[in-house]
């Protein structure tokens, strides 16, 4: 069965990076691009881009342009989202969720706080 | 690009119908059939319940409906049950190979 499974949760100051990995199994992972929604605490669902994991081409959204990359490793079913220059507005659960038709497979969502 | 707007709160009794309206423009909602509607419960992952504007995925309620007409969408619950009450999310595929989110409704059974 088609499993995603994201990394741990993170606390990060802000200015400072953070990468959260997903890693999926059960399918054949080049097939089907990625998505990464994040969701605020107590806000609504934010898509934030995806990566196809077959060509490696990416799509961010226009919000979050030159702050974020996606990247996979076709070698280890992963997929990987780098969010920088961290703000206390970054704070958020973040999901990655694969295409075929979006939302049909979540990760179970990585907890992101920034704090000084 | 905006977020799809949805009412922030509906509410009914058990056993009624409700409706959730998600409007965006032609260049999301109206330009694609790409919609999709997600339920949520607190501290969980969004669950899909409608994708392609009114199909349902394996296990989801027939009691779940969706349509769409010009830029908006609607999400239909009848017989409402108290494990509707949840928070409900539209999306719509969108210019340039993007992805928008609605608003969210939160979906209160009385």
């Amino acid at each position: 069965q088609v499993k995603l499974v994201q990394s741990g949760a993170e606390v990060k100051e802000p200015g400072a990076s953070v990468t959260v990995t997903c890693t999926a199994s059960g399918y054949i992972f080049t097939s089907y691009a990625m998505h990464w929604v994040r969701q605020a605490p107590g806000q609504g669902l934010e898509w934030m881009g995806w990566i196809d994991a077959g060509n490696g081409n990416t799509k961010c959204s226009q919000r979050l342009q030159g702050r974020v990359t996606f990247t996979r490793d076709t070698s280890a079913s992963t997929v990987h989202m780098e969010v920088r220059r961290l703000t206390p507005e970054d704070t958020a659960v973040y999901y990655c969720a694969r295409d075929g038709i979006l939302g049909q497979y979540w990760g179970q969502g990585t907890l992101v706080n920034v704090s000084s | 690009q905006s977020a799809l707007t949805q009412p922030a709160s509906v509410s009914g009794s058990p056993g009624q119908s409700i409706t959730i309206s998600c409007t965006g423009t032609s260049s999301d909602i109206g330009g694609y059939t790409y919609v999709s509607w997600f339920q949520q419960h607190p501290g969980n992952a969004p669950k899909l319940i409608i994708y392609y504007v009114s199909i349902r995925p394996s296990g989801v309620s027939s009691r779940f409906s969706g349509s769409k007409s010009g830029n908006t969408a609607s999400l239909t619950i009848s017989g409402l049950q108290p494990d509707d009450d949840a928070d409900y999310y539209c999306s719509s595929f969108a210019t340039g190979s993007t992805y928008v989110f609605g608003t969210g409704t939160k979906v209160t059974v009385l």
